[in-house]
């Protein structure tokens, strides 16, 4: 199987502070990358999509600064959320894709993150 | 522009069959996926249609037509875990998932 994990699975900090969410392919290598972001009862909106090596792509709207992605290796992704505030309480959910071309993408499990 | 269309809830009967639509527009298609998320989980893989017909898959069969840009996903022999939302998702000719806003399915007893 292809199997992608995140962590932290749940994360709560203070206002103002930095978050880091690490995404990770554990049998296959992810070419590609990509960050959701779901409010509560609301469909995955994407982030942004990261290529290993290169500077990732955002979607309209995603501030670059806030959300710092890093695609460092071919199994390994991370989302900072910088300075966080409550308004960035959701649901972070990393997919990588298999190879270079192809249909296949495969969902971690998720992290909530609750800034107070 | 890309969007995805399907029913925002829908509520049907343990052991009872259910469809659930969903109808796209896309810049280019490479297919048509369904995705089962439990609320507070991540979203999982159910099937995946690139050509017209109907897929099965055990309990679950997923329909494409292509030429009207619409799919279902049929579930046979309900079961109270089968409540869930069902994520309809098309990738466009950039390979870029878009995303339906999902159909919450309440299943009764």
């Amino acid at each position: 199987g292809a199997v992608v994990s995140q962590h932290p699975s749940r994360v709560i900090c203070k206002s103002g502070t930095s978050v880091k969410i690490e995404c990770r392919s554990l049998d296959f290598q992810a070419t590609t990358m990509f960050w959701y972001r779901q409010f509560p009862k609301q469909s995955l909106m994407l982030m942004a999509t990261s290529n290993e090596g290169s500077k990732a792509t955002y979607e309209q709207g995603v501030e670059k600064d806030k959300f710092l992605i890093n695609h460092a290796s071919l199994t390994l992704s991370t989302l900072t959320v910088t300075s966080a505030h409550p308004e960035d309480s959701s649901f972070y959910i990393c997919s990588a894709r298999r190879g270079e071309v192809s249909n296949e993408q495969f969902f971690g499990p998720g992290t909530r993150l609750t800034v107070l | 522009g890309q969007n995805i269309d399907q029913p925002t809830e829908m509520t049907a009967t343990e052991g009872a069959i259910v469809q659930i639509n969903c109808t796209y527009q896309t810049s280019g298609f490479n297919g048509l996926f369904w995705y089962q998320q439990h609320a507070g989980e991540a979203p999982t893989f159910l099937s995946y249609n690139v050509l017209d017909g109907l897929e099965e898959k055990g309990r679950f069969s997923s329909f494409l037509s292509r030429s009207k840009g619409y799919s279902y996903l049929l579930l046979k022999e309900l079961q109270m875990k089968d409540s869930a939302s069902y994520l309809c998702a098309a990738m466009d000719s950039n390979y870029q998932l878009i995303w339906g806003a999902g159909t919450k399915l309440i299943i009764k007893p």
